[in-house]
């Protein structure tokens, strides 16, 4: 499968900062990407869905002007998060897609965002 | 009612036991279901996924879907400590998963 690779895998910031994350595809082209959020003994919650040259699609109750997405190549997809809250803290996981089925999904090793 | 429910444990058992995890879902439009392991912080890995109804295996693992109760089972046989970690299933569709909260599995030497 394919490999992925997140940075940073924690950081802490301060309210009201920014943050952005990045997720590397190391060894396919990724046109489409997609970012989770996992709160503590939660499931994973698709937040988006990123397309490389294109805007991301944002699933329903996720702020956009808040989870800023980029997919400015197909190796590499960014997410910002602006005017980090605590209730923000998480972990964030990017995945890639690299074929027709739904299982084809490969994970990254996640990041975790503590906001102070 | 979640689309993906599975009871989130912890389940502990011995090692050499045969362990059993669960989930139901509520659509029966998807066809495609899998089963995820996650180790502590770190991204979850495809450990199976089934299309439509059926058994499928792979090594010590055996994963079923009964589409008439809309049930989906890992068996996991000679269970190991390595295998300690969060199960989780997930129903695919139109490139998107759809993750239930995940069972933590305990497997005690």
């Amino acid at each position: 499968g394919a490999v992925v690779s997140q940075h940073p895998s924690w950081v802490i910031c301060k309210s009201g900062t920014s943050v952005k994350i990045e997720c590397r595809s190391l060894d396919f082209q990724a046109t489409t990407m997609f970012w989770y959020r996992q709160f503590p003994k939660q499931s994973l919650m698709l937040m988006a869905t990123s397309n490389e040259g294109s805007k991301a699609t944002y699933e329903q109750g996720v702020e956009k002007d808040k989870f800023l997405i980029n997919h400015a190549s197909l190796t590499l997809s960014t997410l910002t998060v602006t005017s980090a809250h605590p209730e923000d803290s998480s972990f964030y996981i990017c995945s890639l897609f690299s074929g027709a089925e739904s299982y084809e999904q490969y994970f990254g090793p996640g990041t975790r965002l503590t906001v102070t | 009612q979640k689309e993906v429910e599975q009871d989130p444990g912890p389940l502990s058992v011995p090692e050499g036991a045969i362990v059993s995890l669960n989930c139901t879902y509520s659509n029966s439009a998807f066809q495609y279901f899998m089963w995820y392991r996650q180790y502590s912080r770190k991204g979850p890995e495809l450990l199976m996924y089934t299309y439509s109804s059926g058994n499928k295996e792979d090594g010590r693992f055996t994963a079923q879907v009964d589409k008439s109760s809309k049930y989906i089972s890992l068996f996991i046989r000679d269970s190991q400590p390595s295998d300690s970690a969060t199960y989780l299933c997930a129903r695919g569709g139109f490139q998107k998963l759809v993750f239930g909260t995940g069972t933590r599995l305990l497997v005690s030497p």
